[in-house]
């Protein structure tokens, strides 16, 4: 069935650090793509999404790419900030069904 | 807007208890879903109802796990037994419509323990 790999955390950087969260599919049809945050105490929040093949979704200085050809919608963000630590999960869509990733911590020291 | 609201946002009982949760979607949203989101994994989707109908509940352990939607509005997620499995935080989602472009909004989500 569909399925969702994301990098293992933690992850930890220090304020103004370049992001990267690898994140791989496998799907038989043609899915949506999301990045959801999950800050502390909270639920999950839509960050970004893409729906079909080259689009860039992009929110709060996050973005990703869906690329077709590799099966990844790795999430990236040029100068991270410690309000951004938080669990940031990879989710696919595809008819009814949505398949989440394992989730990546990430902490952002000062 | 009013997000999903859902209450009690913690509950801690005992093994072979029963503990009901309950979900209040976003107003006009056909589509509420139920997931157990165990610690370090990512969320795992238990049932899906589109108004007051299920259409999907293939993951529900339905032998001790049931839920309902009767008004196609609120909808509550019962245990009974709870086993210590069972411990995990239940998030509760809604969206506009199904499918890959039904954009799914959370819960705060209630974190149960069972000892």
């Amino acid at each position: 069935g569909d399925s969702v790999t994301q990098m293992e955390g933690p992850v930890t950087l220090s304020e103004e650090a370049f992001l990267t969260i690898n994140c791989t599919y496998t799907a038989t049809g043609y899915p949506s793509l999301f990045w959801y945050v999950q800050y502390p105490g909270e639920g999950l929040q839509l960050l970004l999404k893409a729906t079909k093949a080259d689009d860039k979704g992009s929110n709060k200085g996050f973005e990703a790419t869906y690329r077709k050809e590799t099966t990844s919608f790795h999430l990236e963000k040029g100068s991270v900030q410690v309000s951004d630590s938080a669990v940031y999960f990879c989710a696919l869509s595809d008819l009814d069904d949505m398949r989440f990733g394992a989730g990546t911590r990430l902490t952002v020291k000062p | 807007e009013a997000g999903v609201a859902q209450s009690p946002r913690y509950k801690i009982i005992e093994k072979r208890q029963s503990v009901a949760f309950w979900c209040n979607p976003i107003s006009g949203h056909a589509t509420l879903y139920w997931y157990q989101q165990i610690l370090g994994q990512g969320p795992k989707l238990l049932i899906q109802f589109q108004n007051n109908g299920v259409v999907d509940d293939s993951q529900l352990p339905k032998d001790r796990f049931s839920a309902e939607r009767l008004k196609g509005v609120d909808s509550t997620l019962k245990i009974q037994p709870a086993k210590l499995e069972d411990s995990a935080v239940y998030l509760c989602a809604s969206s506009l419509g199904r499918g890959r472009l039904g954009e799914q909004y959370f819960g705060p989500g209630t974190r149960l323990t069972v000892t």
